[in-house]
């Protein structure tokens, strides 16, 4: 079975502060995935990465910075938090980019 | 940019009533894929589309890819509880990784 941990379920920040999110998955997959989840919106792509060291922006990348140096892991920065990153962020793995995604459980992040 | 538009956002169902979501895209898409997001839970794929026309039947769910390969749907037939929760679509277009998700319609069923 296919394992996607994220670092936090929840986590409670300042404006301004630096925040981590750390994503982690164990069945080798290529692809890499961070989203975030807002009622009505669905999800909306912030970053992916198809290889370590590589990544490409999705949708929504103003703001966000990531980082791929193990292919394992994935990691969300938010360099200076903002109230509007108040969110549900998800990260997901795939095999490759036709293949279904998985995701993790979800770090829900209230910035104050 | 690609947009995909789900509808309706929101459906309340009598148990054993049907249900159905749709999915459009503003571009042709290569595939499409849906996932069903549980209250509190995480999206899990449920199933990929790619041919035009397309059907596929999972027990009581049956997803419709258009023929022109720019709509979807997902249909439950006689609902239960434990269908309770978000459906998304999730269209990808002719180039590129990434998939452009649908706003989701949340299925609420009254026993």
């Amino acid at each position: 079975d296919v394992k996607v941990t994220q670092s936090s379920r929840y986590l409670v920040k300042r404006t301004g502060e630096k925040v981590f999110l750390e994503c982690v998955q164990d069945m080798d997959h290529e692809n890499m995935f961070w989203y975030r989840q807002d009622p009505g919106l669905g999800l909306r792509l912030i970053y992916f990465s198809y290889d370590v060291k590589m990544k490409e922006k999705g949708d929504i990348p103003e703001g966000y910075s990531v980082s791929r140096e193990k292919k394992e892991r994935f990691s969300l920065i938010l360099e200076s938090a903002s109230t509007n990153q108040t969110s549900m962020y998800l990260c997901a793995s795939s095999l490759y980019g036709l293949y279904e995604q998985y995701f993790g459980p979800g770090t829900r992040l209230t910035v104050t | 940019g690609q947009q995909v538009m789900q509808i309706p956002q929101y459906q309340h169902v009598q148990e054993g009533e049907d249900f159905t979501t749709y999915c459009n895209s503003s571009t042709t898409l290569s595939n499409i894929q849906w996932y069903k997001q549980r209250p509190g839970g995480h999206p899990v794929f449920l199933i990929q589309l790619v041919k035009s026309g397309e059907v596929k039947k999972q027990k009581r769910l049956t997803f419709q890819f258009g023929e022109a390969k720019k709509n979807s749907s997902l249909h439950i037939t006689a609902t239960q509880t434990t269908d309770v929760g978000t459906y998304f679509c999730a269209g990808r277009g002719s180039a590129g990784n990434m998939l452009t998700f649908g706003g989701g319609t949340r299925l609420m069923v009254k026993p």
